[in-house]
């Protein structure tokens, strides 16, 4: 079973707006959660990461929020552009590398 | 910078047929790993490595062989292709195994077999 949950499988945006992506986790060990941005033909590549410790993440247009009583986090992207228009991929991760679970992905598209 | 280099880009197989997907990364990497992408399911990890001759199995390794015999090199063998291997095939590093290294991915594989 899916141990990483993420919603919605697809979104569209218009240019300006903000998107946000939700994925939800039932493993209470997990302490890392990193989100993963892929263009179409290419490998995923880290985007952006939190830790359990705070409750938000920012880095440019990109934030993570982290609710950890109810095991959800969340990317929001400010001002979308069409360059934004990717594939992202929540994860997380208890202990090292290998025990990284993805969410299935959100289809993200953003209209100019 | 190269980083992770996979090939082939792409592959057609017949059920039955064997092939080696070539995996290579040129930053020093410890941990080195195998994930499978397929529609709705995310990435899955098929094998991983955290050293020259170190190899073990991740969530999904039936029917694919693993080794490393440099730091540099990690390819996956499929023994005998079934439909069912058809996917995204993405080779990754990372400095360690340790929860919150970066992983980096290669371009990926795309695999089709009939």
């Amino acid at each position: 079973q899916q141990q990483v949950k993420q919603s919605p499988q697809s979104l569209i945006v218009q240019k300006g707006g903000i998107s946000i992506i939700n994925c939800a986790y039932e493993n209470t060990a997990f302490d890392y959660f990193p989100w993963y941005q892929q263009f179409p033909g290419k490998g995923p590549a880290l985007l952006i990461a939190i830790r359990p410790d705070v409750s938000e993440k920012k880095e440019g247009r990109f934030t993570i929020s982290f609710n950890k009583s109810a095991k959800q986090f969340s990317l929001h992207i400010m001002d979308s552009q069409p360059g934004d228009s990717a594939t992202y991929f929540c994860a997380a991760t208890a202990y090292n590398n290998n025990d990284m679970r993805f969410g299935a992905g959100t289809r993200l598209t953003v209209k100019p | 910078n190269a980083g992770v280099t996979q090939t082939p880009k792409f592959q057609v197989l017949k059920t039955g047929q064997s092939m080696t997907l070539q995996c290579a990364q040129d930053m020093n990497h410890e941990y080195m790993s195998w994930y499978r992408q397929d529609p709705g399911m995310g990435l899955r990890l098929i094998h991983y490595s955290v050293g020259a001759g170190i190899t073990d199995q991740g969530e999904v390794p039936n029917g694919y062989n693993v080794s490393r015999s440099t730091t540099e090199d990690f390819p996956l063998r499929l023994l005998s292709a079934a439909p069912s291997q058809t996917s995204v095939y993405f080779c990754a590093s990372s400095y360690s195994l340790a929860g919150g290294n970066t992983i980096y991915f290669g371009e990926g594989s795309w695999l089709t077999v009939v």
